[in-house]
């Protein structure tokens, strides 16, 4: 089942800071978050797995309520670059297919 | 090094055409996913491989999509018979083992008229 990300579109001033939620249904093996630019690949931002481990990229951080199947990305101090789509993946059964949301549009401006 | 790559870039096929869709993971990455995504929509998984062996079709829309990846390294994604609901851009992905991130190629925007 597809995972529910809000809000579904934020548009924020440069230096703004927004969060970015995602929410299962289902128990969780770990938490992906990408960020996809009109026309381009989706770009891996970060993991979030069962039991606390992270990995991603430092100017990004992530919460994962592992109880209630809810991720949350913070986007702090915001940069034009910052625009984009972004999806959470799920993985349910450790390291096989992700179920993406529908994403977040995101829209900085200066 | 070089990222994941997928070719052609784009493609434009009659109704009924055959098509490939060529993948080639980052060197090294054992697992190797599809993905199909419509405009606006969130990638959604077509099929996944850990070294050659094909472990979940689960995504495939019909029996006219195959895939492979022989030797564990590049792979195919085939479609025969295109409709016009095929149309869409199919991501490659590509992950060191399983369970860890994946790295997705530019995609391959199929049109189908």
């Amino acid at each position: 089942q597809q995972p529910v990300q809000s809000p579904q579109a934020v548009i924020l001033r440069e230096g703004e800071d927004a969060v970015i939620n995602c929410s299962s249904s289902k128990a969780l093996y770990s938490v992906h978050w990408y960020r996809q630019k009109h026309g381009e690949a989706p770009v891996f931002l970060m993991i979030l797995l069962k039991g606390g481990e992270q990995k991603g990229h430092e100017k990004i951080s992530a919460s994962f309520n592992e109880k209630k199947q809810q991720s949350s990305l913070y986007l702090t101090a915001s940069q034009l670059s910052y625009s984009g789509t972004y999806f959470c993946g799920t993985d349910r059964t450790a390291g096989n297919k992700l179920t993406f949301g529908g994403g977040t549009r995101v829209l900085v401006k200066p | 090094g070089a990222g994941v790559s997928q070719s052609p870039r784009y493609k434009v096929a009659k109704r009924g055409q055959d098509v490939a869709l060529r993948c080639d993971p980052i060197s090294g990455h054992v697992s190797l996913f599809w993905y199909q995504q419509a405009l606006g929509q969130g990638p959604e998984f077509l099929t996944y491989f850990q070294n050659e062996a094909q472990l979940d079709k689960s995504g495939l829309p019909s029996d006219r999509f195959f895939a492979e990846r022989p030797e564990g390294s590049v792979s195919t994604l085939k479609i025969q018979r295109t409709q016009q609901e095929d149309s869409a851009v199919y991501l490659c992905a590509s992950s060191l083992i399983q369970g860890h991130e994946q790295y997705f190629g530019p995609g391959t925007r199929l049109t189908v008229t």
